[in-house]
């Protein structure tokens, strides 16, 4: 079956503009997962969504980033107001079920660019 | 807290030698420890985990890793390193105690270089 996509698979933005990041989990799987990937830097968990819900926001680097999910399935991932510090590659990814002994399908990611 | 380390930001191997990547973690509780590789401009696959059991965990690719408790460690190993290996490795844990296990928790990478 196909695995999780992202879209924009680049994005280039001037700073203080607003971005979407989307990310379609592979079928059925009840949890998605967003990270982000600086330079040279290793993943930063930004937060997960087990079903719709996101219990735990406290991941996201500031207020200008949200994330929502709907039916269970797609996700996105705002930026308000860019800034250059934001520029890295955002991943999504997804898992069968919920816990903590299932491995988690990356998408290709997202790479942002913020002028 | 929750956390992994991998000490080597890059391991040099020839080809056809073993190779090894280190990782050590320090958690709360039972860790649940996984190795992820991410090939240039690709998303990060899965190779293996450890939740329970045996202590020497194999893979896909023929990679393997051995849980060691007393040392809080799971390094990476193969017999025989091939230059398609060459890739950036992540070690990485779940977060049980916090967040039920959602939360992973990634080192910082390991780049492998294999040469022919």
């Amino acid at each position: 079956g196909a695995g999780v996509s992202q879209s924009p698979s680049n994005k280039v933005t001037e700073k203080g503009k607003d971005v979407e990041l989307r990310c379609d989990p592979i079928s059925g799987h009840t949890a998605l997962y967003w990270y982000r990937q600086s330079l040279g830097q290793g993943l930063e968990f930004l937060i997960y969504f087990q079903g719709n819900s996101a219990p735990d926001k406290s991941g996201l680097p500031s207020d200008r980033f949200s994330a929502e999910r709907t039916g269970g399935s797609v996700s996105t991932l705002t930026i308000q107001r860019t800034q250059q510090e934001d520029s890295a590659v955002y991943l999504c990814a997804s898992s069968e079920l919920a816990g903590p002994y299932n491995e988690q399908f990356f998408g290709p990611g997202t790479r942002l660019t913020v002028l | 807290a929750q956390s992994v380390a991998q000490p080597e930001d890059q391991v040099n191997v020839a080809e056809g030698n073993p190779l090894t990547v280190k990782c050590t973690y320090s958690v709360s509780g039972n860790p649940y420890l996984f190795w992820y590789v991410q090939y240039p401009n690709r998303g990060l696959q899965f190779l293996l985990k450890y939740i329970t059991g045996d202590n020497l965990v194999k893979g896909s690719y023929g990679f393997e890793a051995e849980f060691n408790k007393s040392q809080t460690s799971f390094h990476l190993k193969k017999p025989s390193a091939l230059v398609s290996d060459s890739a950036l490795y992540f070690c990485a844990v779940r977060d049980v105690e916090n967040t039920g296990g959602f939360k992973t928790i990634f080192g910082a990478g390991t780049r492998l270089f294999v040469k022919a």
